[in-house]
This record gives structure tokens, sequence and C-alpha cells, in this order.
């Protein structure tokens, strides 16, 4: 099985609100990520993380805030964000963060910030 | 810095056609390079990867190539279907993330 699965497909918040993006993966793969991508533009990376450590934040604003609870979940806690925040947001992962192993990544989570 | 740039940025063409996308990239020390799918508003399938002690690998239609000394990957599409139409994009990492290309805009018409 090499799915990323990610919830929810689309998130519509103001910018008061508070929410999070969940990002899951059974393939006992230890590197997970984060990435922003605007329309018609390649992704960005935001985070790593390996072995369940942050390893690389990509000097993400702090209202970005990620988890990694265990080996299989990544989350991304999002408050008082700015309509510029609007993008694709996409969680990937690959066997190891150290050796770049091919990463997989999940269908993404479509967010709008009115 | 390793920077990744793909020609063209868009194609249309008729299915059928034998179609060859273009990955180039400056630092010619690569551990691998990766050639993704995506279609509008999905999400990335990742479709071959090459080590960098490979010169090519292939999957169905797809076959991918890749020459380090001149800082070059192709990735060859054959006979191409309408079902071939998405954004490609090569990427190469780069101190743990990915260095994705400008990729490139795929249209197969019928």
């Amino acid at each position: 099985d090499t799915e990323v699965t990610q919830t929810p497909k689309h998130l519509v918040m103001g910018m008061t609100n508070k929410k999070s993006l969940k990002c899951e993966q059974h393939m006992g793969h230890r590197a997970m990520y984060w990435y922003k991508q605007k329309a018609k533009k390649p992704p960005e990376l935001m985070f790593v993380y390996s072995y369940e450590k942050l390893s690389i934040n990509e000097s993400v604003p702090s209202r970005f805030s990620p988890e990694c609870p265990n080996s299989s979940l990544l989350n991304l806690h999002l408050h008082a964000l700015q309509p510029e925040d609007s993008a694709l947001y996409l969680c990937a992962s690959s066997l190891s963060g150290g050796i770049p192993y091919e990463q997989y990544f999940g269908p993404g989570t479509r967010l709008t910030v009115t | 810095k390793q920077e990744v740039t793909q020609i063209p940025a868009a194609l249309s063409v008729p299915e059928g056609e034998n179609l060859v996308l273009n990955c180039s990239f400056t630092d010619s020390a690569i551990y691998n390079l990766q050639w993704f799918r995506q279609d509008p508003g999905k999400g990335l399938t990742s479709l071959l990867l090459i080590q960098s002690s490979q010169r090519e690998q292939t999957s169905g239609r797809l076959n991918a190539s890749l020459d380090k000394s001149s800082g070059r990957s192709t990735l060859y599409i054959a006979a191409s279907q309408p079902g071939d139409s998405a954004t490609y994009l090569c990427a190469s990492p780069r101190i743990g993330k990915l260095i994705f290309g400008t990729g490139t805009r795929l249209q197969v018409f019928p």
C-alpha cells in the first residue's frame, strides 16, 4: 500500500478560526513532509519530520504549527491565517529523511481563507 | 544551489504522438531524480525515480533517462492518450528537501 491520506479534502476558514489538517500513512515511513502549493506553481516545502522530530522548518510563519504525534500521523495546526495562505496543502512521506528516498504524496487539502 | 527547469512549459498534441519532456538541473552531483504527474487540484503521483547510478527507468509507456554530465533528464511518453493530460514535474533532492522544476502542462486531445 503506497497511500498517503489527507483530511479534509476542502477547508474554508475565516482569519480568526483555528483548524487542523491531518495526514496519515501506513507504509512504515519515518519521514513526513508538509508542502504548500499555489496555482500553477511547484510545491514549496514547509516542514520535514524525521523519526517524529522536526528536522526542517523553511522559515514558515508561526500561524502554521506542525505536529507529529506518532510515526504514521502528521498534523498541521492553523491559526489566524491570512487570505494569501489560501493554497493546496500537500503531505508526503518517504522511508527516511536522511537519505533521499522516493517521496509519496497525498491528494492534498484545498484551503481557502476568507 | 540546485536549480531545476523544465521545457516546454506547455504542450498540446493530438493523441498517438510520442512526446519528450525535458528537465535540466544546474548541479550534476544529484542523488536521484524523480518524475511526478499532477492532475488539476490533485496531489502528486510518483511516476519514476532514477538513481544517480542509473541511466534510465521504464514503466509502461513511460521512459525516463538521466544524463548527469549534461545536467538533463528526459521523460519520454509513447503513444500519448487524452488520459495523459496533466502537469509533469521533475524533482531532485537537496539537503533533505525536493527541488522541483517549473513543470510542463501537457494536453493531449482526441
